[in-house]
């Protein structure tokens, strides 16, 4: 069964640095998301990326986050200047996005810990 | 805004006990209804899902949702819960495919043998 991926599963990195997460979304999806889990709260939605644009986003999404698909398979999800505050689970999300309804799903997540 | 509310943070059971696990949400309009689950050290995954049609869905492992309009409710069942169904559970909604999924709280779910 096709499964989202996500590269690396953990990583640490001092404050101030740059981070880029990847993800490969399910081949023949159409919507891929970033959601993040701090340690103890819940999943909150951060952006949602279609069609080669940002289709929706959170006010968790502010200037130092940004999302591309540099080629045909990876998703990636850059931190510019990392804060403390960053440290959490990241997890990107695919869809179809067919009709009014369809169903995310989950990569097992990368744990970003900044130091 | 929509919002999630799960009303059980932590529920302890027993083996074959039975599970009622609350979600209610906040939105005035259609939604599409979800409950995922995150076994120790995994992934979320679907448990089951409601898009439209019997308000009673079921779902894998023996789960199953109902959808009270009413009550903007969307209760997780189980009849009989097993060890290996410890693991943490969310309800989460959106309004139409391609868009955010908000989730709830989670609710931790510690079944003892």
């Amino acid at each position: 069964e096709p499964e989202v991926t996500q590269t690396p599963s953990h990583q640490v990195t001092q404050m101030g640095q740059e981070v880029i997460l990847r993800c490969v979304p399910i081949s023949n999806h159409l919507y891929f998301y970033w959601y993040r889990q701090i340690l103890g709260q819940k999943v909150e939605f951060l952006v949602s990326f279609y069609n080669n644009e940002i289709s929706e986003k959170s006010e968790i999404f502010d200037d130092q986050f940004s999302v591309e698909r540099p080629d045909g398979s990876n998703f990636t999800l850059k931190i510019r200047s990392t804060k403390l505050e960053d440290s959490a689970m990241y997890f990107c999300a695919s869809s179809e996005a067919q009709g009014t309804a369809d169903t995310q799903y989950f990569g097992p997540g990368t744990r970003l810990t900044v130091l | 805004a929509q919002s999630v509310s799960q009303h059980n943070h932590h529920v302890i059971l027993s083996e074959a006990a039975s599970l009622e696990l609350g979600c209610n949400y906040s939105y005035g309009g259609t939604v599409n209804l979800f409950w995922y689950v995150q076994y120790p050290g995994q992934h979320l995954q679907l448990l089951l899902k409601y898009f439209s049609g019997d308000p009673l869905v079921k779902g894998i492992k023996g789960f199953e949702a109902e959808f009270i309009k009413s009550k903007f409710s969307f209760n997780l069942r189980k009849p009989s819960v097993q060890w290996s169904d410890t693991a943490e559970y969310f309800c989460a909604v959106n309004a139409q495919a391609g868009t955010a999924l908000i989730f709830g709280k989670g609710t931790t779910l510690s079944v003892s043998s």
